[in-house]
């Protein structure tokens, strides 16, 4: 079956850099576009970013591009979350999710547990 | 980027009532040439991530109990609970993926047990 598990979270200080990892199994990662979700602690659901199956698209929402970057590795089945320059509201439990498809965003299908980014000083 | 909108924001019911939850959209998430409304439905219960349970409005999702529906189209949504049950306890969100790649969700509605 379908498995996503983040890692790389954790505490950071403001400006600072953390690289977040997604590693999928139980199906064709090659095939499929990804996202990062993110929710602040107590709110809603927040769209971070979308990669298509062959990472020749990437997008992002307004308040991380120039700061976030989002990258896949096909033969190791894991997606990247790069985030760098964090402040306080980038505080979430992040979400990787698998798309319906294979290009830049439909509706997501699976979600891995999350993993927490606290940034404080 | 097409703004979505949940109400109420929490409703509690009691065992084997009916739960109404509304979601509209700030433009038609209707896609004329082939008649599908770009809006998915998520179940959040605590302590997890979310799950999917409806897509393209009103198609549920494998697994999903028959007493979840989703209905609506264009701007306007509805998922119902026709019998809640204590597992149904959760947060629902409603999503589109109209303007994609820029999906956007509804603030939540969490559903409590009266």
């Amino acid at each position: 079956q379908v498995q996503l598990v983040e890692s790389g979270g954790g505490v950071v200080q403001p400006g600072r850099s953390l690289r977040l990892s997604c590693a999928a199994s139980g199906f064709t990662f090659s095939s499929y576009g990804m996202h990062w979700v993110r929710q602040a602690p107590g709110k809603g659901l927040e769209w971070v970013a979308v990669i298509s199956y062959d990472g020749g698209k990437k997008f992002s929402t307004d308040s991380v591009t120039g700061r976030f970057t989002i990258s896949r590795d096909n033969s190791k089945s894991t997606l990247y979350l790069q985030m760098n320059s964090l402040r306080a509201e980038d505080t979430a439990v992040y979400y990787c999710a698998k798309d319906f498809g294979y290009d830049s965003g439909t509706y997501l299908t699976h979600w891995g547990q999350g993993t927490l980014v606290t940034v404080s000083s | 980027d097409i703004v979505m909108t949940q109400s109420p924001d929490s409703l509690a019911v009691s065992l084997g009532e009916r739960a109404t939850i509304n979601c509209k959209s700030s433009q038609s998430v209707l896609y004329n040439s082939n008649k599908k409304n770009y809006l998915a439905w998520y179940q959040q219960k605590p302590g997890q991530p979310p799950k999917l349970i409806f897509y393209w409005a009103s198609t549920r999702e494998s697994g999903v109990p028959d007493r979840f529906s989703g209905s609506g189209s264009g701007t306007d949504f509805t998922l119902t609970i026709s019998s809640l049950q204590a597992e149904d306890v959760a947060v629902y969100y409603c999503q589109q993926y109209y303007s994609t790649p820029r999906l956007t969700f509804g603030g939540g509605t969490k559903v409590e047990i009266k």
